[in-house]
């Protein structure tokens, strides 16, 4: 089952606010969103996560909707550096099995 | 960058034949996990160390073995390779499980099983 939908692929121009979506109206209560990325032939990248709350990093910002069954990450200025296979996760703490389960992503490319 | 290094980069092996491969950390954190990632797999957790000597299985754990002697070292052991293991493995760590911040990736060792 997936428990995320994200878009296949994406661009955004050099220097403008890429917006990345992700449905997740399945979530439960305890699970959190989490995203990371992958610039290719690199490891996974940890970015952000939250609960119910807005919350902003110095990577990025995630807005989660009222209701949980959406996000947004939001990077503010997008650079070529940040073109990268983006992941929605969600998922609950249980014990450290971190069963960390990525989809296909979004497949973000930054055009100059 | 959090200080992760996995070692060999890259490795090519005949079928049958035992390999190790390393993560080693200068983060002294507690949680160590290994995943490999396939192409319409993403990624799977292989392993996972919550702490020295401590460590489970995780959801492609056949074939798999690994050791944890100290904090910073976490070893995965193919103990005798097969075509199937051919793979991208990457090691993660974290200081605590989930929610309170996200695991941290090593670059990954390409491993080619022939």
């Amino acid at each position: 089952d997936a428990k995320t939908t994200q878009p296949t692929s994406m661009d955004c121009a050099e220097g403008r606010a890429a917006n990345l979506p992700c449905n997740h109206s399945t979530i439960s209560g305890n699970e959190y969103v989490y995203w990371y990325r992958q610039i290719h032939s690199q490891g996974p990248q940890y970015i952000i996560h939250g609960l119910k709350n807005n919350e902003t990093n110095e990577m990025a910002s995630l807005i989660i909707t009222e209701d949980r069954k959406s996000s947004t990450l939001i990077l503010p200025h997008a650079t070529l550096r940040d073109t990268a296979v983006y992941y929605c996760i969600v998922r609950v703490v249980v014990g450290g099995n971190e069963k960390l389960t990525f989809g296909t992503g979004t497949r973000l490319t930054i055009i100059p | 960058d959090a200080g992760i290094t996995q070692s060999p980069r890259h490795k090519v092996t005949e079928t049958g034949t035992p390999v190790t491969l390393r993560c080693h950390q200068t983060e002294n954190h507690r949680y160590m996990y290994w995943y490999r990632q396939d192409p319409g797999h993403g990624l799977r957790l292989i392993h996972y160390s919550y702490g020295v000597k401590d460590t489970d299985k995780g959801e492609v754990s056949d074939g798999y073995s690994v050791s944890r002697s100290k904090t910073e070292d976490f070893l995965l052991t193919l103990e005798s390779a097969t075509s199937s293991q051919t793979s991208v493995y990457f090691c993660a760590i974290s200081q605590t499980p989930g929610p309170a911040g996200g695991e941290y990736f090593g670059p990954g060792t390409r491993l080619t099983v022939t």
